[in-house]
């Protein structure tokens, strides 16, 4: 499972509030990913991070922001959470040049 | 405009038959194609990739082909068995973009 372990697995939140999600792996990647799934979208890029302290936004970065302290953990913030937010939430890392691997997903809830 | 496209969203197939599951793209500067399986409530799974210096990649009952020319890639299983049945996304490194551009994903359903 490339060591990735997100958390929460899933989260009600109301509209309005701040939500982060953590994403933490065991296996020192430099390369780590926020992927968000809807019906009908397929996976769309968020925010990615190629070092400690180094990211850069992806396709659908608005409303989101990014962290990543140490090597281990990236967090995705939604500053004020939206129902247009309310998603399957993946983080990833990349592997070996060419492979992503993903975690168990984060369903996230905004009401 | 997606770059990335699976025109089938659902594929039903008898089990035991070839399930072929097709992917097209549009930007010619992507290097490196993956497919993935997913089952609902988990995250999606590396099965296969294929570099765009190959035509072909084999592990064991997938094969993953590409063409080029018609930028088209396809990903065939063959037997299909009942743990097939899941959804499979079509993804590409590169084309100017920094992560994996996702296809919309076809669901596959292998019938007893």
């Amino acid at each position: 499972d490339a060591g990735i372990t997100q958390s929460p697995r899933h989260k009600v939140t109301e509209t309005g509030t701040p939500v982060t999600l953590r994403c933490h792996q065991t296996e020192n990647h430099r390369y780590m990913y926020w992927y968000r799934q809807d019906p009908g979208h397929g996976l769309r890029l968020i925010h990615y991070s190629y070092g400690v302290k180094d990211t850069d936004k992806g396709e659908v970065s608005d409303g989101y922001s990014v962290s990543r302290s140490k090597t281990e953990d990236f967090l995705l913030t939604l500053e004020s959470a939206t129902s247009s937010q309310t998603s399957v939430y993946f983080c990833a890392i990349r592997a070996g040049g060419t492979e992503a691997f993903f975690g168990q997903g984060t369903r996230l809830t905004v009401v | 405009d997606q770059q990335v496209k699976q025109n089938s969203p659902s594929l039903s197939v008898q089990e035991g038959r070839i399930s072929i599951l097709n992917c097209d793209y549009t930007n010619s500067m992507f290097d490196y194609f993956l497919w993935y399986k997913k089952y609902p409530a988990e995250g999606p799974t590396f099965l296969i990739s294929i570099s765009s210096i190959k035509d072909k990649n084999e592990d064991g009952r997938f094969t993953v082909f590409l063409n080029k020319s018609a930028k088209h890639l396809s990903l065939h299983i063959v037997p299909s068995q009942p743990g097939d049945s899941a959804v499979y996304f079509c993804a590409a490194w590169g084309g100017g973009a920094d992560g994996l551009t996702f296809g919309k994903g076809t669901h596959l359903i292998i019938q007893p």
